[in-house]
């Protein structure tokens, strides 16, 4: 578990401000996804990548912005933060496509205000 | 789109008793079904879970079940204990090798001691 970190782990931003949250994985996994986690609704796929500079969009995108420029780093940015995008956010990565275990980093909660 | 749909959403039952949660998906393609354990304001965590040429594994105390034709597969943990309290989630991998999976909105399980 230790080989993927998320930072911050905590952050409180205001609307309308930028904010990156930060993925590091050490595995040399080939796929890394966002997902944010809200009461009710489970873990919802924002974005993911196959391979460095391979981004695709996932169920809940608009907002977001993502890049991969090495393989360890996928990090996520909210261009312009809303009080909907309150929520926990997780990273997460595999091995490789198909049938692989997703590992999950401990997680960013992030307050809008 | 594809849809998993996990129910019940909340479960309580004795230390000792079974559970039983039960997740239906939309795509006959999918062909992976991981089951993961959340603990209160930890990581998702992969529990069991089954391929498509499989229609039951178990591991200790946890089992799962898959039935293909019926798109549901179900997770049944017998002698609960109290450290088996958390939220549990289902999911089913997305068609193609795109590595993703979908995931169900969850069932928080309490094992009363």
């Amino acid at each position: 578990d230790a080989g993927i970190t998320q930072s911050p782990r905590y952050k409180i931003t205001e609307t309308g401000r930028q904010v990156t949250l930060m993925c590091h994985q050490t595995w040399s996994h080939s796929y890394m996804f966002w997902y944010r986690q809200d009461l009710g609704h489970g873990l919802r796929l924002i974005y993911y990548s196959a391979a460095a500079d391979i981004t695709d969009k996932g169920e809940v995108p608009d907002g977001y912005v993502v890049s991969r420029s090495k393989t360890e780093n996928f990090p996520l940015t909210l261009e312009s933060a809303t009080r909907s995008q309150t929520s926990v956010y997780f990273c997460a990565s595999s091995v490789q496509g198909g049938n692989y275990e997703q590992y999950f980093g401990p997680g960013t909660r992030l307050t809008v205000t | 789109g594809e849809n998993v749909e996990q129910h019940p959403s909340t479960l309580s039952v004795q230390e000792g008793d079974s559970a039983v949660i039960k997740c239906t998906y939309s795509d006959s393609a999918s062909n992976y079904f991981p089951w993961y354990k959340q603990e209160l304001g930890k990581r998702p965590q992969l529990i069991i879970d089954i391929r498509s040429n499989v229609g039951e594994k178990k591991d200790q105390r946890i089992a799962v079940t898959l039935n293909k034709t019926a798109k549901h597969f179900s997770l049944h943990i017998t002698e609960t204990q109290p450290e088996d309290s958390a939220v549990y989630f289902c999911a089913a991998s997305a068609p193609g090798n795109t590595g993703k999976l979908i995931f169900g909105q969850g069932t928080t399980l309490q094992v009363k001691p």
